[in-house]
């Protein structure tokens, strides 16, 4: 168990409506990621932390920001939702200890937009 | 583009066979290499990753790695059903970013 938590583990929402996920560590890892899971697409970056405050755009982040405010936490927000922003959203940690690149991930948030 | 490849499959083995997994990526300049595990409706499940060219075991599993071929593969001795899952690789460059191939889903057939 990496420490992660996802919040909500569940939602349901209606297109237009902004949404927030957000990711809790309990281990100060310094790297925080966002993917999303789609079938026939596999796990797909859309942003990632490198520290408080320190944020960058990964392959798919059009429609999504993220912010850093502290270690522990980092939120993704759907600014306003769209039918093709359902998904199954995953965080992951890395950089635990030196150059480890290793990413562990958490139980993720299904998201449903209707 | 970077891009990382793996049969979709299914893959099917029977019980105590070994199961190969295969997996190819386009940058040359990847570093870093890992298999996740991934059951239905979980989240993936680091079970190995490796650095170096060569073979690097740890219990059941085996992961091999050529850069020159741009290749990397995990083989599953003496396979188990409880190894039914999605298994997925991953590629880092020099941005601590991974790539995903699409994964490969394996059944063990008891």
């Amino acid at each position: 168990d990496a420490g992660i938590t996802q919040s909500p583990r569940h939602k349901v929402t209606e297109t237009g409506t902004p949404v927030t996920l957000r990711c809790h560590q309990t281990e100060n890892h310094r790297y925080m990621y966002w993917y999303r899971q789609d079938p026939g697409h596999g796990l797909r970056l859309i942003h990632y932390s490198y520290g408080v405050k320190d944020t960058d755009k990964g392959e798919v982040s059009d429609g999504y920001s993220v912010s850093r405010s502290k270690t522990e936490d980092f939120l993704l927000t759907l600014e306003s939702a769209t039918s093709s922003q359902t998904s199954v959203y995953f965080c992951a940690i890395s950089g635990t200890s030196g150059s480890s690149y290793e990413q562990y991930f958490g139980p993720g948030t299904r998201l449903t937009v209707t | 583009q970077k891009e990382v490849e793996q049969n979709s499959g299914p893959l099917s083995v029977p019980e105590g066979a070994i199961a190969s997994l295969n997996c190819t990526y386009s940058d040359r300049g990847s570093q870093s290499f890992f298999w996740y595990r991934q059951y239905s409706g979980k989240s993936p499940e680091l079970i190995m990753f490796i650095y170096s060219n060569g073979d690097k075991e740890d219990g059941r599993f085996t992961a091999q790695l050529n850069k020159a071929s741009q290749y990397v593969s995990l083989l599953i001795r003496d396979s188990q059903p409880s190894d039914s899952a999605t298994y997925l690789c991953a590629v880092t460059g020099s941005a601590r970013q991974l790539t995903f191939g699409s994964g490969t889903q394996l059944t063990v057939l008891p």
